[in-house]
């Protein structure tokens, strides 16, 4: 079966500076992968995709995730954060099953922004 | 505006009272899940619809209940709460399989 780690539980960084989550998966092939961004009190809004082709994907908000099959990583970057990023991030990986297409979820990074 | 609609957001109840949260979605999309949110869990899939009429279990059925007769509702039934399942819920749907998914905005239950 496949799962997710996210390794970092919190992350703390300043505005203006530089932003990488860490997402690794395990799965025999190359899965669907997704990071997904939760405000406090709201859903998940998705921030980027990769399915196939170009490993760096970019995504909403100055995101972006580069897929590295040698190391089953899809870790997310951002030049530089904004106060407005402060929120929980999730790595997600989607696989075929029975049919259809499961999605593992990680188990969420909190990303605090300090002024 | 495409969205997934839970109801309600918020409930606080007691143990074994049935309750339903529903979830309704505008995009005619053919597959729906249901999550639960724990900290330090992540997110966790409780059972998912491919399309009306078939629905199946996730990863954390035990206690649930879910139902696809319409395409675009799919309600979660807990018919014996329990407080264990004290948790944050979500719906999302998506077109197809490796579509990324649509979420409700979550529904808080707190069972006591």
């Amino acid at each position: 079966a496949q799962s997710v780690t996210q390794p970092d539980i919190h992350i703390t960084v300043s505005e203006g500076a530089s932003l990488e989550l860490r997402c690794n998966y395990s799965y025999g092939a190359t899965p669907y992968l997704f990071w997904y961004v939760q405000s406090p009190g709201q859903g998940l809004q998705l921030l980027l995709k990769y399915f196939s082709g170009d490993t760096l994907v970019q995504g909403i908000k100055g995101f972006e995730a580069e897929f590295k099959r040698s190391q089953s990583s899809f870790n997310l970057r951002k030049p530089s954060v904004h106060w407005s990023d402060a929120a929980e991030y999730f790595c997600a990986v989607g696989v075929p099953e029975g049919g259809g297409n499961k999605l593992t979820f990680g188990t969420g990074t909190q990303l605090k922004v300090e002024l | 505006e495409a969205q997934v609609t839970q109801n309600p957001r918020y409930l606080i109840t007691v143990t074994g009272k049935k309750l339903t949260v529903t979830c309704s979605q505008n995009m005619n999309h053919e597959y729906m899940s249901w999550y639960r949110q724990d900290p330090g869990l992540g997110l966790r899939q409780i059972y998912y619809s491919m399309n009306v009429e078939v629905t199946d279990k996730g990863d954390v059925p035990e206690g649930y209940k879910v139902s696809r007769k319409e395409k675009r509702n799919f309600p979660l039934i807990l018919e014996s709460p329990s407080p264990n399942q004290t948790s944050l819920y979500f719906c999302a749907s998506r077109r197809r399989e490796n579509q990324p998914q649509h979420f409700g905005d979550g529904t808080r239950l707190s069972i006591l």
